[in-house]
Formats: structure tokens, sequence, C-alpha cells
């Protein structure tokens, strides 16, 4: 069964650093690509940026200033770095297969 | 990056009434391989948004046949039949076409 799951800080504080990780299970991380969709409270989702079966990564444009994601495939786990956080940062972060979905990590940017 | 306008925002239909969605791309989906990689998911209340349908118009595992979706190019709809109340909630269309991949804006489904 695929499942994926979230785990990180509810709260960070302006100009932190967020991490977030994604263990999964299920399916091998160099089979499959795993990616990071935000969604701000009562708004659309927003792709953040992806990592593939081979390795390679992709971001979003308006994020790849401040956004880093890696694995370490021995623990099935993706990790999501993104640096100089501000309000306008928080959102559900979900990690997801896109066919296939975490429960969310719900974080709040606030001092 | 590829644009997806989702028509109407929301939606009110009645318990047993038809809902279409519209998803219309900023540029063509179709793939240098021919595949559409168009796809459709559900955000129910309160949950992660789940799967409906990929690649235009075919039903991920576990969907009942009342989704359908259609479409070619920049022109894509979701149908949904037969509306029920566990339908409810925020339909997105999201393109993989190209990278970055992008969402569109959503469209609530709600009761009448």
């Amino acid at each position: 069964q695929v499942q994926l799951k979230e785990s990180g800080p509810g709260l960070v504080q302006p100009s932190q650093t967020l991490s977030l990780t994604c263990t999964v299970s299920g399916f091998s991380l160099t089979s499959y690509d795993v990616h990071w969709v935000r969604q701000p409270p009562g708004k659309g989702l927003e792709w953040m940026g992806g990592i593939w079966g081979d390795g390679s990564t992709a971001y979003n444009s308006a994020l790849k200033s401040r956004l880093s994601i890696s694995r370490d495939t021995s623990k099935s786990q993706v990790f999501l770095k993104m640096n100089s956080l501000q309000t306008e940062d928080t959102a559900i972060y979900f990690c997801t297969r896109l066919d296939a979905w975490g429960q969310g990590a719900s974080v709040t940017v606030s001092s | 990056d590829v644009v997806l306008t989702q028509t109407p925002v929301s939606l009110l239909i009645s318990l047993g009434g038809q809902a279409s969605i519209s998803c219309r791309s900023s540029q063509s989906l179709v793939h240098s391989n021919g595949n559409t990689y168009l796809h459709w998911y559900l955000q129910k209340p309160g949950q992660s948004p789940q799967l409906l349908i990929y690649q235009v118009s075919n039903r991920f595992s576990g969907i009942p046949d009342r989704f359908s979706g259609s479409g070619s190019g920049t022109d894509f709809t979701l149908k949904i039949s037969r509306v029920e109340p566990e339908d409810l909630g925020v339909y997105y269309c999201l393109q993989r076409t190209h990278n970055p991949p992008t969402f569109g804006g959503g469209t609530k489904l709600e009761l009448k």
C-alpha cells in the first residue's frame, strides 16, 4: 500500500528555515517521483518542486532561490528545505506522488 | 509557465444532477511523445486531494464511472453525472506535460 507522511515543525519564525520530511512506504524512491505541493489557507494548490527517480530535481521558478528538495533512498525519505520564510508561506504542505498524497503538514509562519 | 484556467469558479448542483467543469490551457498539452498529461483531482473538505482522472480520460483506481474526462490540445472537461453528496468539494486540473507542473485555480462544487 502506497503511503506518504509529512513531518516537521508546525510553527516557524519569520526569516527562518522550514525543514519538512516525507517518509514513504509501499514504493521505491528510485522508481517514482515525489513532489511537494502547498496550499495557503482558503486558497488553491501550488506545485513547489519535485525529485525524480533518477535523483534530478525541478522547482517552481517563484520559489527556486529559497527551496531545496533532496532524499535519502535508504530511509525512504524526501526532504524539503525552504529558507527566508515569510507569513505568506503559511500553508499546508503536502508530499505527493501525484497519484497518492500525504495527509499534509500545517505550517504557520509567525513570531 | 503553463496557465490553466478553470471555469466556473463555483458550481451549484442538485443531488442526482450533472456537473461540467472546464480547464483551458495557455498552450497545447500534447507532449512530444504524443501523450497528454492533464489530470483531475477532487479535494474534499479537510482532506488531501485525490486523483480522479489521469491523462485526460482515464479513471484512477476505484473512481466510479460517474466521473468522465474528455478534451484535447488546450481544452478539457470533467463531467460528473448523478452527483452524490461525497462528490462535493473543490476540483482541480493539473498539467504535467510542461515543466513546471501547474494546477488550475479550482472549481468548488456545492449542493443547490
